[in-house]
């Protein structure tokens, strides 16, 4: 069974730039949370996304965006990028909504904002 | 909201030695923490649950403790080995709301 995939795994941008990173779940998997990992501040949750609603969100400006298709892949935005949002970019994948299990992490996409 | 702290940040101990990583929680209504594993340049791996129902869970060598009144929780890594040389996240879990998670431990197992 194929793991959660995440593209692009690196990235580099430039101040406000936008960029788009995108998450493929477990086959069969409903939802998908995004979270940022930076090393003073570990693992923040972003948003989740659940057949194709966002269900929740965490604490984050509204340059940051996300959507989910049909097919239960996702997409996060970031507009207008900030040198500050240089990070990895986790998603998880999991069968129901992310609070209520095991979250299965994709590798991440480490974005470098100049 | 949910405020989950971790402790300690770093932590190196001898190979064969134990490990133990806290963490305390805010939300009295948290019911699910979860313990995740991260090693370098992967994401992370669940490696141990408990919920709010249960005071202890053991897997092979290690257990995880709640403690709902001190709302405190726990992770024990017995006879460590090299492999569990990682960052290790704790995360309290209410069920109406988000995932918070504390911000790791990097546990170092020095030969």
């Amino acid at each position: 069974k194929a793991g959660v995939t995440q593209t692009p795994r690196y990235l580099i941008k430039t101040r406000g730039q936008q960029v788009t990173l995108s998450c493929s779940p477990i086959s069969g998997h409903r939802s998908v949370s995004w979270y940022q990992q930076t090393p003073g501040q570990g693992l923040q949750f972003l948003f989740e996304y659940f057949s194709e609603t966002q269900r929740n969100k965490g604490n984050f400006p509204g340059r940051f965006s996300g959507r989910q298709f049909s097919n239960s892949r996702s997409e996060m935005n970031v507009s207008t990028l900030e040198l500050g949002d240089s990070a990895l970019y986790l998603c998880a994948s999991s069968l129901e909504l992310a609070n209520t299990g095991e979250l299965f992490f994709g590798e991440g996409s480490r974005l470098t904002v100049l | 909201g949910e405020n989950v702290e971790q402790h300690p940040s770093t932590l190196s101990v001898q190979e064969g030695d134990s490990a133990v990583i806290k963490c305390t929680y805010s939300d009295s209504a948290s019911n699910y923490f979860p313990w995740y594993k991260q090693e370098l340049g992967k994401g992370p791996q669940l490696i141990i649950d408990i919920r709010s129902n249960v005071g202890e869970k053991k897997d092979q060598r290690i257990a995880v403790t709640l403690n709902k009144t001190a709302k405190h929780f726990s992770l024990h890594i017995t006879e460590t080995q090299p492999e569990d040389s990682a960052v290790y996240f704790c995360a309290a879990i209410h069920r109406d709301d988000k995932i918070i998670f504390g911000k790791g431990t990097r546990l170092h197992i020095l030969p």
